[in-house]
């Protein structure tokens, strides 16, 4: 059984503080990270998928880090907005087509 | 761009009826994957297809049973169904490539009620 664990469960910041999240999987039959962003009524939406030990990834205030060695990737969310309220997903993949192993999800919520 | 469709968005069933959820992937997505999520909990994988042959297979009951179509869409057939059941379903798609780590796009999901 694979174990995805994240953290924080759920965050309260204000609008324009900077966060992190953590994401620890398995570092064994490691193939890709991905991680989504779920907006409430809505589909869960692609952020990024990471696959070298090492990979940074950005998009526009939304970067994530990835170290398969120890089993763990960060979000970051520069300058949060309200905008920005979600949950946060990362999901591991041991193949090619193999399914997606979710973690709980970290739910941020951003205070104008 | 078009995104995977899912229908139906609601459905309310009683303890021991059926029901068929579909799922049309992106076009030109080759692999279809299902998901159940309860209330509170993360979602889990059910089942999943790839040209048409299931290819992987994780915590779906026996009275559930799928299939993928030569369009490529798909339909999770639910069978004497349970409270337990009532969850929001979820399809993704991808197009896998040899060595790609394509992204599983989603659907909007299907809510599922059984009273």
């Amino acid at each position: 059984i694979l174990n995805v664990e994240q953290s924080p469960q759920s965050l309260h910041v204000q609008e324009g503080d900077s966060t992190n999240f953590t994401c620890s999987f398995p570092s064994s039959n490691f193939y890709a990270l991905h991680w989504y962003r779920w907006e409430t009524a809505k589909s869960p939406e692609a952020l990024f998928v990471m696959t070298l030990n090492g990979d940074e990834k950005k998009k526009g205030r939304i970067s994530a880090t990835l170290n398969t060695k120890e089993g763990y990737s960060y979000l970051y969310i520069k300058g949060s907005q309200p905008e920005d309220s979600a949950t946060y997903l990362c999901a591991f993949l041991t193949g090619a087509n193999s399914k997606l192993t979710f973690g709980k999800g970290i739910t941020l919520s951003v205070r104008p | 761009a078009a995104g995977v469709i899912q229908s139906p968005r609601h459905l309310i069933k009683e303890k021991r009826e059926t029901a068929t959820l579909k799922c049309y992937p992106i076009p030109r997505h080759d692999t279809v994957y299902w998901y159940q999520q309860g209330p509170g909990q993360d979602p889990q994988f059910l089942i999943s297809f790839y040209e048409k042959m299931q290819s992987d297979k994780g915590s779906i009951p026996d009275r559930f049973s799928a299939q993928q179509f030569s369009d490529y869409h798909s339909e999770l057939n639910m069978s004497s169904l349970e409270l337990g059941d009532s969850a929001l379903y979820f399809c993704a798609s991808s197009l896998v490539l040899a060595g790609s780590t394509d992204t599983q796009y989603f659907g909007p999901g299907t809510r599922l009620t059984v009273l």
